[in-house]
């Protein structure tokens, strides 16, 4: 019963171009939600977040939109750089613990 | 400040055996979470604790246990392993208990292989 889905394996982009990862959510009461990045052989990263009383949260190159109606959330990267190619995963902490997404790989094409 | 570290990073193990796992978490840090990484099922939680004690479990076998010291150390230990028990296991590390919205920092992880 998965929670949090991303429904694209993988996304393949140009570099300079805009990246858009998406992440779709089954449960309304959740109200914190995160984006982590990994590289292989590394753990993830946590990137950005945001609370459900927002719908727009920036940080640099990196945006995160939310979409309460639509249990949506997506992650925008512009410009996209080749150093970005990664798995990003959407999480949520429900009850203390963090509820991943399957991941999306991003290939950034120079 | 250092980051999360885990020991050891690379561990091959053959089924029946045990394995223990340990974590330190970044200084003052009190919580620590583990997460298996799995190519089928992806990051799932295991569990968390607090100040020695766990506090929430995800939904592994009884076979997955932990334990945290008064210093934030962790460990965790597999028993009886199999060979679906192969994966990353990771480590996150948070200065409040996880789902106080803050940040989890994680380590680079333990590649189990269980032949």
């Amino acid at each position: 019963d998965q929670q949090v889905k991303q429904n694209s394996p993988s996304l393949s982009v140009q570099e300079g171009r805009i990246s858009i990862l998406n992440c779709d959510y089954t449960n309304s009461m959740f109200d914190y939600f995160l984006w982590y990045k990994k590289y292989p052989a590394e753990g993830p990263t946590f990137l950005i977040s945001i609370s459900s009383i927002k719908d727009k949260n920036e940080d640099g190159r990196f945006t995160v939109f939310l979409n309460k109606s639509a249990k949506h959330l997506s992650l925008h990267i512009v410009p996209s750089q080749p150093g970005d190619s990664a798995v990003y995963f959407c999480a949520v902490t429900p009850a203390g613990k963090l509820i991943f997404g399957q991941g999306t790989e991003l290939s950034v094409k120079p | 400040k250092a980051g999360v570290t885990q020991t050891p990073r690379y561990l091959i193990k053959t089924r029946g055996q045990q394995v223990t796992l340990s974590c330190s978490p970044i200084s003052g840090h009190r919580s620590v979470s583990w997460y298996q990484q799995t190519p089928g099922q992806g990051l799932q939680f295991l569990f968390e604790y607090f100040s020695e004690t766990q506090r929430n479990k995800g939904n592994f076998p009884g076979r997955f246990s932990g334990r945290q010291f008064s210093n934030s150390r962790s460990e965790m230990n597999v028993s009886t392993l199999e060979l679906g028990d192969s994966a990353l296991y990771l480590c996150a590390s948070s200065l409040d208990p996880a789902g106080a919205q803050d940040t989890q920092y994680f380590g680079p992880g333990t590649r189990l292989t269980v032949l």
